[in-house]
């Protein structure tokens, strides 16, 4: 079972140049979400989505896009890569709207460097 | 302002000896309280929850306390061992779906 699965690893852009995060999950989880870490601060939420065909955006959306088109698959798009994007990148899934007790599933991580 | 503070920052402790973090929140409405253990490199990954009504709840040697009216919570580590070592991060539901993040604790664990 690979629960949620991230490429690249790492990625290392120049300013202005757009890449794609990708995010998969093999659970049937309807909720899918992306977060940023950095130093010192606690994770922030991205954009997310709570099925096929539904995005909304978190507390940090500016210079992200996101399409929810399969249950299983969350990508996450860099537009124009800026130095302030630089920081690691966590998918995560939950199988209902984080209601209840509904845990989040994270994916390993995908650490971005842009100079 | 809905807050998540964390407390140390971080640890450095012996192998075998025990510790506790703690996690301070003004979050509300509160619906729970979850604390995740980040490995280095890796995702976070869920050790327990607590909801309003709960006041203890162990995980093995993890053992989680909720006090809902000082808004306080912490988590001990019992006999710890060398795989403890990861950052341990307090989670804090509002209402039905918003999540407010600590920012962790970094615990070393030293042979």
């Amino acid at each position: 079972n690979a629960g949620v699965t991230q490429t690249p690893k790492f990625q290392v852009l120049k300013t202005g140049q757009s890449m794609t995060l990708q995010c998969a999950q093999d659970m049937n989880h309807e909720y899918m979400s992306w977060y940023r870490q950095d130093p010192g601060m606690g994770l922030r939420l991205i954009h997310y989505s709570v099925g096929a065909g539904i995005t909304d955006q978190g507390e940090v959306p500016n210079g992200y896009n996101v399409s929810r088109s399969t249950t299983e698959d969350f990508p996450l798009r860099l537009l124009s890569a800026a130095p302030s994007q630089t920081s690691v990148y966590f998918c995560a899934s939950s199988s209902g709207r984080l209601s209840g007790a509904n845990v989040l599933t994270f994916g390993a991580g995908s650490r971005l460097t842009v100079l | 302002k809905n807050q998540v503070e964390q407390s140390p920052q971080s640890l450095i402790i012996l192998e075998g000896k025990n510790c506790t973090l703690q996690c301070n929140y003004t979050v509300s409405p509160f619906s729970n309280l979850r604390w995740y253990k980040q490995d280095t490199g890796r995702g976070p990954v869920s050790l327990t929850i607590m909801t309003f009504s709960e006041n203890t709840k162990s995980n093995g040697r993890y053992t989680a306390t909720l006090d809902a009216d000082t808004k306080q919570s912490s988590l001990h580590i019992t006999a710890s061992q060398l795989s403890d070592s990861a950052s341990y991060i307090c989670v804090v539901k509002r209402g039905a779906n918003n999540l407010f993040f600590g920012t962790g604790t970094r615990l070393t664990v030293i042979p």
